[in-house]
């Protein structure tokens, strides 16, 4: 099955730099890699998606960009602020009905 | 709030004990999906229903069942309960079981003592 590897686990940046959270999948058939966003004791929250015939894609101060050849994507967050801190999740689905296969998270920290 | 809505929001119980969790999809949602994150195992999941109907399964365990009933609300449930399983369980809806975005419940923290 699908496997998703998620870097680094954490990762702090100080208010206003960038930060860049990188996933590897390992199925070629994978079509779709959404992001989520999830406070602490919340709910997982989509912040950004891609399909695979796109190669990147941009919302504010946030974008995802994908390497079907190399089966990576990776989440970019620019003008990071505090409220940025959470835990981010990549995640990859493949054929198989809507399932997705997580990576194991990378808690993000914005010091002001 | 995501419009999928999950009960109880806490649960703690005993090892051996059973428990149902419920889920209420998002209006219009025909997909129910149920994740499991442990601290240590981030997000895993366990099992998706369309309409009804079982559609994929992960590594969801013998132990564990679940369900969708025709006003396609959904439960799992969990048996013969062990320490291993304290763990928040999300519920997720979406529209179809195509290439849909996932929309979470709040989840329901279970703690077995």
């Amino acid at each position: 099955g699908e496997n998703v590897e998620q870097h680094p686990s954490t990762l702090s940046v100080q208010e206003g730099d960038s930060a860049v959270i990188k996933c590897t999948y390992s199925d070629s058939a994978s079509n779709y890699f959404p992001w989520y966003k999830q406070e602490l004791g919340k709910r997982p929250q989509l912040i950004i998606d891609i399909r695979s015939n796109v190669g990147e894609k941009k919302d504010q101060r946030i974008a995802v960009t994908l390497n079907k050849t190399a089966k990576h994507f990776s989440l970019h967050i620019t003008e990071t602020q505090p409220e940025d801190s959470a835990v981010y999740f990549c995640a990859a689905r493949g054929n198989a009905g809507n399932m997705l296969t997580f990576g194991g998270g990378t808690r993000l920290m914005v010091k002001p | 709030d995501s419009g999928v809505t999950q009960t109880p929001k806490h649960l703690i119980t005993a090892t051996g004990q059973r428990v149902t969790l419920r889920c209420s999809p998002r209006s219009g949602d025909l997909s129910v999906y149920w994740y499991q994150q442990s601290l240590d195992q981030g997000l895993q999941f366990l099992i998706q229903y369309y309409n009804g109907e079982e559609r994929a399964k992960g590594n969801i365990l013998e132990r564990f069942s679940a369900q969708q009933f025709p006003d396609l609300h959904s439960e799992l449930n969990l048996s013969s309960l062990e320490l291993g399983d304290s763990a928040l369980y999300f519920c997720a809806s979406s529209v179809g079981s195509g290439q849909n975005i996932q929309y979470f419940g709040a989840g329901t923290r279970l703690s077995v003592l």
